[in-house]
């Protein structure tokens, strides 16, 4: 168990439908990341948050959005469905921002499945 | 475009044997190199991190190589265990852009 949690754990909606996920960081961790793994993509990084502040970007697509709260619990927004949107996404937290310094501990994912 | 290769076909080894995995990547210059493992339906697990002027890293049975000129990293995993069974991901990044690029992953089975 690494620490971070991520709801919910499996998630069924149809194409055009937005949902929301969410991820509890390791207490004392400041940075999120999220990632979305798909079969024909692999891991890809979508973004990070550092203490409620953007810290990097990846490849997220303009209808996905993430924020980080005071609390230091983040969601991700993912709107106007496709079917290829359909992949598990991942939460990881680490101390600090550098991820080249601070290890990065994932969470179990959520499966979002998209029909 | 940046590129990571991973053997895309899966390693099958004997109980006991040295499990050697490569990652190549091209156009990138990485600051730093990780090895995850990844068990079916769950998260990456950091297991490594080498840096762009370390040759060789150890932690216990695992050994990373990084080579800057070939543009390539060796992993492997000594004495190896069916519990070592999982599919092992290489990931590059650069400091600054804290932007981590992952390969695809190779399955490794060890047989008892």
């Amino acid at each position: 168990d690494s620490g971070v949690t991520q709801t919910p754990k499996h998630l069924i909606t149809a194409t055009g439908q937005r949902v929301t996920l969410r991820c509890s960081p390791r207490s004392g961790d400041l940075s999120v990341y999220w990632y979305q793994q798909s079969l024909d993509q692999g891991l890809q990084f979508l973004i990070q948050y550092y203490n409620g502040e953007e810290r990097a970007k990846g490849n997220i697509l303009e209808r996905f959005s993430a924020q980080q709260f005071p609390d230091l619990h983040s969601e991700l927004n993912l709107s106007s469905l496709e079917l290829g949107d359909s992949a598990l996404y991942f939460c990881a937290s680490s101390e600090g921002s550098d991820p080249s310094y601070n290890e990065q501990f994932f969470g179990p994912g959520t499966r979002l499945t998209v029909l | 475009s940046q590129k990571i290769e991973q053997n895309s076909e899966a390693l099958n080894i004997q109980e006991g044997k040295t499990a050697t995995l490569t990652c190549n990547y091209t156009n990138y210059s990485p600051a730093y190199l990780q090895w995850y493992r990844q068990d079916p339906g769950r998260g990456p697990v950091f297991l490594l991190l080498i840096r762009e002027n370390e040759k060789e890293k150890r932690k216990e049975r695992l050994k990373v190589t990084f080579d800057t000129t070939l543009k390539q990293s060796l992993f492997h995993i000594t004495a190896s265990q069916p519990a070592d069974s999982a599919t092992y991901l290489c990931a590059l990044g650069n400091t600054g852009g804290f932007k981590t690029i992952f390969g695809a992953g190779t399955r490794l089975f060890v047989k008892a």
